[in-house]
């Protein structure tokens, strides 16, 4: 199993640039979900999703936005890339949303510059 | 909004020792927490939950205790060894569809 797989692993880019993060799971899990961790900070949440074609706001969702047309698959898309962006970036996954824990993705590191 | 905060940010052990990693969470509606190990540049891993009807709950070579009087939550590793050394966070939910995470606590062994 390959678990929660995120593409790419590095990026930079260039102030108003836009990119999509990708996220796949192969567990078959209703819920996923797009944290961004900063230096000394801990998880902030940006969008999740229930599941497909459901979608909802975290804590930090400006600047973001994301789709979930597949179980498999949720992108994070980046429109207009702003240096407040640069961080790294966590998809995670559970099958239920409450009480169970998420398996998390080895991250994609993003730098705007 | 919820808080969840570390008391330590930073833990030295020497190898074969108990480590205590701690946690404060400020929701006393929570009432799911995980603890999470995090190695460099991988993402978080699951390591024990705990549920707010129970006050302690074991796994291997790990213990979690919770005590919702004061809206504390802590992590045990037993025998600590290179390996453990890592960042643990500690997340609260179960109040709704989101997690928040604590900035999280490093743990470096010393052999």
């Amino acid at each position: 199993n390959a678990g929660v797989t995120q593409t790419p692993k590095f990026r930079i880019l260039k102030i108003g640039q836009s990119m999509t993060l990708q996220c796949a799971q192969d567990m078959n899990h209703n819920y996923m979900y797009w944290y961004r961790q900063d230096p000394g900070m801990g998880l902030k949440l940006i969008y999740y999703s229930v599941g497909a074609g459901i979608t909802d706001k975290g804590e930090v969702p400006n600047g973001y936005n994301v789709s979930r047309s597949t179980t498999e698959d949720f992108p994070l898309r980046l429109e207009l890339a702003a240096p407040s962006q640069t961080s790294v970036y966590f998809c995670a996954s559970s099958y239920s949303g409450q009480r169970q824990p998420q398996h998390f993705g080895d991250g994609t590191r993003l730098s705007i510059l | 909004g919820e808080s969840v905060g570390l008391h330590l940010p930073t833990l030295s052990v020497q190898e074969g020792d108990n480590s205590i990693i701690n946690c404060a969470y400020s929701n006393s509606a929570s009432d799911y927490f995980i603890w999470y190990k995090q190695e460099s540049g991988k993402g978080p891993q699951f390591i024990i939950d705990i549920r707010s009807n129970m006050d302690k709950r074991q796994g291997q070579r790990v213990t979690v205790l919770l005590n919702k009087t004061v809206k504390h939550l802590s992590l045990q590793i037993a025998a600590t060894q290179p390996g453990d050394s890592a960042v643990y966070f500690c997340a609260e939910g179960g109040t709704g569809n989101q997690f928040y995470f604590g900035t999280g606590t490093s743990l470096t062994v010393i052999p």
